[in-house]
C-alpha cells in the first residue's frame, strides 16, 4: 500500500522559533497533499491543501503567513510553523492522494504518522 | 459543510461485536470513509462507501444508507488491539473531494 512518512515525529521548540515538518510519499507520486492539525480528543482539522507546483489553498481561519506550505515535488511537501507559540502545540498530520481530479470517487488519503509539536 | 455525529465513547468485551454509528447531513454526498486511529498515531484507512449497502472486509464491515444519512462500522470478534478511535469522514460534491472528519468514537475493548 501507499506509504507516507513525516519528519520529525516529534519536536520541542522555544516560543518564537520556526519549525519545519516534512511530508514524503515514499512509493507513489502525490499530486495533492493535505495538512491537518489535531488537538487532544478532537477531530482532524484540515489546515490546507497543496498541489505540486502551485500555491497551497488554506482553510478559513488558518494564517498562510504563519503556516508556510511548500510542495516543491511530487513526493515532498513541507509545513513551516513560523514564530511558534504555545497555542500552536498540537499533532500535525499530513496525508496524500495520488490523483488531483476533483470529485474523483474512491480517492483514498494515506496519512503520515504525524508530528507532535510542543512549543515551550 | 457537513454535520457529522458519532458517539464519543463506547466500550465492549473482547470477542464481542460492536457497531459504531455515524450520521451526517450534507448537501451533496460523495462518499463516506472510516478510519482507525490509535492514540498518538495517524489514522489508517478502513473502508469507503459511496453506494448503499454493506461492504465487508474481514472482521470489519461498513454500511451506508444515503437516504437516511447514516453509516455504521461493525467490528466482529473484537480484540484488545481494536481499542482505538474510529473516525467517520464524509465527502460532498461542492467542488471539493476532501472529506470532513467527525470527532471520532473512542472504543475501549476490555477482557
Amino acid at each position: 500500500g501507499a506509504v507516507v512518512s513525516q519528519h520529525p515525529s516529534w519536536v520541542i521548540c522555544k516560543s518564537g522559533t520556526s519549525v519545519k515538518i516534512e511530508c514524503r510519499s515514499l512509493d507513489f507520486q502525490a499530486t495533492t497533499m493535505f495538512w491537518y492539525r489535531q488537538f487532544p480528543k478532537q477531530s482532524l482539522m484540515l489546515m490546507a491543501t497543496s498541489n505540486e507546483g502551485s500555491k497551497a489553498t488554506y482553510e478559513q481561519g488558518v494564517e498562510k503567513d504563519k503556516f508556510l506550505i511548500n510542495h516543491a515535488s511530487l513526493t515532498l511537501s513541507t509545513l513551516t510553523v513560523t514564530s511558534a507559540h504555545p497555542e500552536d502545540s498540537s499533532f500535525y498530520i499530513c496525508s496524500a492522494t495520488s490523483r488531483a481530479s476533483r470529485g474523483a470517487v474512491g480517492d483514498t488519503q494515506y496519512f503520515g504518522p504525524g508530528t507532535r509539536l510542543t512549543v515551550l | 459543510g457537513q454535520n457529522i455525529d458519532q458517539p464519543t465513547e463506547m466500550t465492549a468485551t473482547e470477542g464481542a461485536i460492536v457497531q459504531i454509528n455515524c450520521t451526517y447531513q450534507t448537501s451533496g454526498f460523495n462518499g463516506l470513509f472510516w478510519y482507525q486511529q490509535h492514540a498518538g498515531e495517524a489514522p489508517t484507512f478502513l473502508s469507503y462507501n459511496v453506494l448503499d449497502g454493506l461492504e465487508e472486509k474481514g472482521r470489519f464491515s461498513s454500511f451506508l444508507s444515503r437516504s437516511k444519512g447514516y453509516s455504521y462500522l461493525l467490528l466482529k470478534e473484537l480484540q484488545m488491539k481494536d481499542s482505538a478511535s474510529y473516525l467517520c469522514a464524509v465527502r460532498d460534491q461542492r467542488g471539493s473531494y476532501i472529506p470532513t472528519f467527525g470527532r471520532g468514537t473512542s472504543l475501549i475493548v476490555h477482557p
